[in-house]
């Protein structure tokens, strides 16, 4: 069966600290992967997604991840966090259907 | 272009009561999908609907849920009676097609926070 750990509940960051989101993944095959995020009040947004081809991924909002097969991680990053990034973020793994298997999530909270 | 809309947002209700939730998908997308979230858990899928017909009902708890989608619209969830375990955020998604996720997005709404007390 496929998994996700978030490994952090919360992590905290100064204003324009770089920023490392950990997910972990388990799936038989070759994986889809996801990150969204949820910010108060609003709906989960896809902030990218891997599907195949180069194993950084580039998304919106500044956020890259990196799909590492050995390490069947796929860690969000960023490299300067402004306050508006305070919200929580879900990874999410899925394959050949359409239903995603979702993390726990990891609250950001942004320190001025 | 209008998101997914959910009404309400929160929703406190004493056991044994009944809720009803609703989702509003995106204009022109024929799948509507529900998901819940417990606290401090995982986002958990619920069921999944192609235009008014449910195409997989795999992930509802129990029979105290019931979900519809007259015309293929609006969605609603009802849960009747309402228990404690029942609390969580609901939320709801919506895409075009449904083949994989590697063909489609899905779009969510911003969730029904459900209290049960």
């Amino acid at each position: 069966a496929q998994s996700v750990t978030q490994p952090d509940i919360h992590i905290t960051v100064s204003e324009g600290a770089s920023l490392e989101l950990r997910c972990n993944y388990s799936y038989g095959a070759t994986p889809y992967l996801f990150w969204y995020v949820q910010s108060p009040g609003q709906g989960l947004q896809l902030l990218l997604k891997y599907f195949s081809g180069d194993t950084l991924v580039q998304g919106i909002k500044g956020f890259e991840a990196e799909f590492k097969r050995s390490q069947s991680s796929f860690n969000l990053r960023k490299p300067s966090v402004h306050w508006s990034d305070a919200a929580e973020y879900f990874c999410a793994v899925g394959g050949g259907s359409y239903i995603p298997t979702f993390g726990r999530g990891t609250s950001l909270i942004v320190h001025p | 272009e209008a998101g997914v809309t959910q009404f309400p947002s929160h929703s406190v209700i004493e056991k044994g009561q009944t809720v009803t939730l609703r989702c509003d998908p995106i204009s022109g997308h024929d799948n509507l999908y529900w998901y819940r979230r417990v606290m401090g858990k995982e986002i958990k899928f619920l069921l999944h609907f192609v235009k008014e017909s449910k195409q997989d009902e795999s992930g509802m708890p129990n029979n105290r849920f019931l979900a519809e989608r007259t015309g293929g619209t609006y969605s609603t969830l009802k849960v009747q009676p309402a228990e404690l375990e029942d609390s969580g955020v609901y939320f709801c998604a919506s895409s075009q097609v449904s083949t994989s996720l590697g063909q489609d997005t899905q779009y969510f709404g911003p969730g029904t926070r459900l209290t049960v007390l």
